[in-house]
């Protein structure tokens, strides 16, 4: 079956950190890999996805690079601020009849000044 | 623009009790409509699906069930609730189209807590 896994956490950074956040996947035939970020008391909210091999997913300062022979999709942010600080969560869906998404169990970021 | 509405916000319920928890989308035509759970210091587990209405997938046996009413609308219920339903509900839902990876768009979540 489908997996997802993430490193755990916590990762405690001070403010303009690089920050790299790993996620390994299982799956069969040809997923799409998306990383979702909580932040507190919320619901998750899309960050960036990549739906085939070698795509960047990028948004608001954060990458990820879709590894087919790593089977990797981790998350990287050059400088990263307070305001990151959330649960990151990478996921995989398999094509399908609905975009059932497979978790990894979350990693939480805390950054301080 | 489209939007998903989640209600309550956070819920404590005695076990045993009844559970009612809906979930209603604005901006869109025939979404897939999703719930997840998060437990305290896990990941999120998929519960149910469904791709249109009356139609509802269980991706794991429990005390929960799912209903979609309309097109739009997707209630999470429960005849009595247990401990172990306690955790942080989400309600989602994607776009159905041809392959569909399209991605989800969570509500804001309801936190249940049986007692």
């Amino acid at each position: 079956g489908n997996s997802v896994t993430q490193m755990e956490g916590p990762v405690t950074l001070s403010e303009e950190a690089f920050l790299t956040i790993n996620c390994t996947y299982t799956a069969t035939g040809y997923p799409s890999l998306f990383w979702y970020v909580q932040y507190p008391g919320e619901g998750l909210q899309l960050l960036l996805k990549a739906t085939k091999a070698d795509d960047k997913g990028s948004n608001k300062g954060f990458e990820a690079t879709y590894r087919k022979e790593t089977t990797s999709f981790h998350l990287e942010k050059g400088s990263v601020q307070v305001s990151d600080s959330a649960v990151y969560f990478c996921a995989l869906s398999d094509t399908g009849t609905a975009s059932k998404l497979t978790f990894g169990t979350g990693t939480r970021l805390q950054v301080t000044l | 623009s489209q939007t998903i509405h989640q209600w309550p916000a956070t819920l404590v319920q005695p076990v045993g009790s009844p559970l009612s928890l809906e979930c209603t989308v604005e901006g869109t035509s025939n979404p897939n409509l999703y719930w997840y759970r998060q437990a305290a210091g896990r990941g999120l587990q998929l519960l149910f699906y469904s791709v249109g209405i009356g139609q509802i997938s269980s991706e794991v046996p429990q005390n929960l069930s799912a209903s979609r009413p309309q097109d739009r609308q997707f209630i999470l219920s429960s005849k009595k609730l247990l401990l172990s339903d306690s955790g942080f509900y989400l309600c989602a839902w994607s776009d159905r189209v041809p392959g569909d990876n399209s991605p989800l768009h969570f509500g804001n979540g309801t936190r249940l807590t049986v007692t």
